[in-house]
């Protein structure tokens, strides 16, 4: 099946540093990724969409200035969390859906875990 | 976007078929229903997908009433590498909006 990569799987930053993440899309195209928030024994939350060469658009309560998206390509979305805090610790995932079929599953990355100390 | 319910938490034993039921009573005619599943500190996997009636694949089978108001993912034979948390989702075919998750059933598979 279609593969999505994050990178990276896990990093550990300083409070008040910006720590970017990619996810890529290695054997598809995707017009559109989406980048999910995940709090430990809780439920994925959607936070953006990404779209491919426009702004991205934010779920409410979720801060546009703090967590920067970039899709610069149909295969890369990009996302920096700017001056982090510990509160922003928290497992970070992007999924994306093939251009153009039908009827497709969406493919996640395997996450990259943030921790903010 | 049509709300999912499922249970919170399931426990089974290796070796039985488990069914894990999920409801989604305002599902949309184009919607078509989606299971994941996720281990700890990794990305939600795809497992089946499907319309209507039942769907079978090499991992599960999803059984899929005439109303569409609910689903069942059924696992055969669960092993203790099927402990994970199983989210049934619904989206629109052939479109690019966003999976919205639920809060997923947490199964356990116990020995």
């Amino acid at each position: 099946g279609a593969v999505v990569s994050q990178h990276p799987s896990r990093v550990i930053c300083k409070s008040g540093t910006s720590v970017k993440i990619e996810c890529r899309s290695l054997d598809f195209q995707a017009t559109t990724m989406f980048w999910y928030r995940q709090f430990p024994k809780q439920s994925l939350m959607l936070m953006a969409t990404s779209n491919e060469g426009s702004k991205a658009t934010y779920e409410q309560g979720v801060e546009k200035d703090k967590f920067l998206i970039n899709h610069a390509s149909l295969t890369l979305s990009t996302l920096t969390v700017t001056s982090a805090h510990p509160e922003d610790s928290s497992f970070y995932i992007c999924s994306a859906r093939a251009l153009g079929n039908s009827n497709t599953e969406a493919f996640f990355g395997q996450g990259t875990r943030l921790t903010v100390v | 976007l049509a709300k999912t319910t499922q249970p919170i938490s399931m426990d089974s034993y290796e070796g039985q078929e488990v069914n894990i039921t999920c409801s989604h009573n305002n599902i949309a005619t184009n919607d078509y229903i989606t299971w994941y599943q996720q281990f700890p500190s990794q990305g939600p996997r795809f497992i089946i997908q499907g319309y209507k009636t039942k769907v079978t694949n090499e991992v599960a089978s999803l059984f899929i009433p005439a109303d569409r108001k609910s689903s069942t993912l059924s696992l055969p034979r669960v092993s203790l590498s099927d402990t994970a948390v199983y989210y049934c989702l619904v989206l629109v075919s052939g479109s690019a909006r966003q999976l919205t998750f639920g809060s997923g059933t947490q199964l356990t598979v116990l020995p």
